[in-house]
């Protein structure tokens, strides 16, 4: 079965600092995972998602996330963090040898982001 | 939150009562899916549909149904079997043409509430 975990449920960050928003895996097979981002009572927007080839992907809002598959994580980063960049981050899995559950994701539990003025 | 919407955004429910959450998307995707949100426990999958007038149920389906007969919508019912039905409602929509790389795109979701 696959799996998603972000062992922080908060991370405090001085605004123009970088910041990082951590997340590991596990899955069968090679992963296919997403970050995604939701303000409060609002619905999530898509990030970023690695399927395959370089490990670093970038995504929208200067955002970028490394996959790592020794220590199966993958990463969230952004090199300089804005106050808007407060929100409630989702890594994401799908393992596609998951058999009749390959469609779905899986989401962690998230991570409260608050960057501080 | 794209071409899908969602409605109400607040809706609640007695006791006892059914009630069915709208979800509408104009991205001519494939997919649909409902997901139910509740604080500290991310997401958990409902029901999803790969294709009209099929659907499969997720992990938490007890209490829930849905129907998919126009490729445009996906129509969650609450029913009242589902013991604890307050929480955050999501539903979302993506294309099947990458395989298992599609994106999922989110609606603003429909906040339920049991009076």
């Amino acid at each position: 079965a696959q799996s998603v975990a972000q062992p922080e449920d908060q991370v405090n960050v001085a605004e123009g600092n970088p910041l990082t928003v951590k997340c590991t895996y596990s899955v069968s097979g090679n992963p296919y995972l997403f970050w995604y981002v939701q303000y409060p009572n609002r619905g999530l927007q898509f990030l970023l998602k690695y399927i395959t080839g370089d490990n670093l992907v970038k995504g929208s809002y200067g955002f970028e996330a490394e996959f790592n598959k020794s220590q199966t994580s993958f990463h969230l980063k952004k090199p300089s963090a804005l106050v808007s960049d407060s929100a409630l981050y989702f890594c994401a899995v799908r393992d596609p040898l998951g058999g009749a559950g390959s469609y779905q994701l899986t989401f962690g539990k998230g991570t409260k982001l608050s960057v501080i003025p | 939150d794209g071409g899908i919407t969602q409605s109400p955004k607040y809706l609640f429910r007695k006791e006892g009562q059914n009630v069915t959450l709208s979800c509408e998307q104009n991205l001519n995707h494939d997919a649909m899916y409902w997901y139910r949100q509740d604080p500290g426990q991310g997401l958990r999958l409902i029901y999803y549909s790969q294709i009209v007038n099929d659907f499969q149920k997720g992990d938490i389906a007890e209490g829930y149904s849905v129907s998919r007969e126009k490729k445009e919508s996906f129509p969650l019912t609450v029913t009242s079997a589902q013991k604890n039905p307050t929480a955050f409602y999501l539903c979302a929509s993506s294309p099947v043409w990458e395989g298992m790389g599609d994106t999922q795109y989110f609606g603003p979701g429909t906040r339920l509430t049991v009076l």
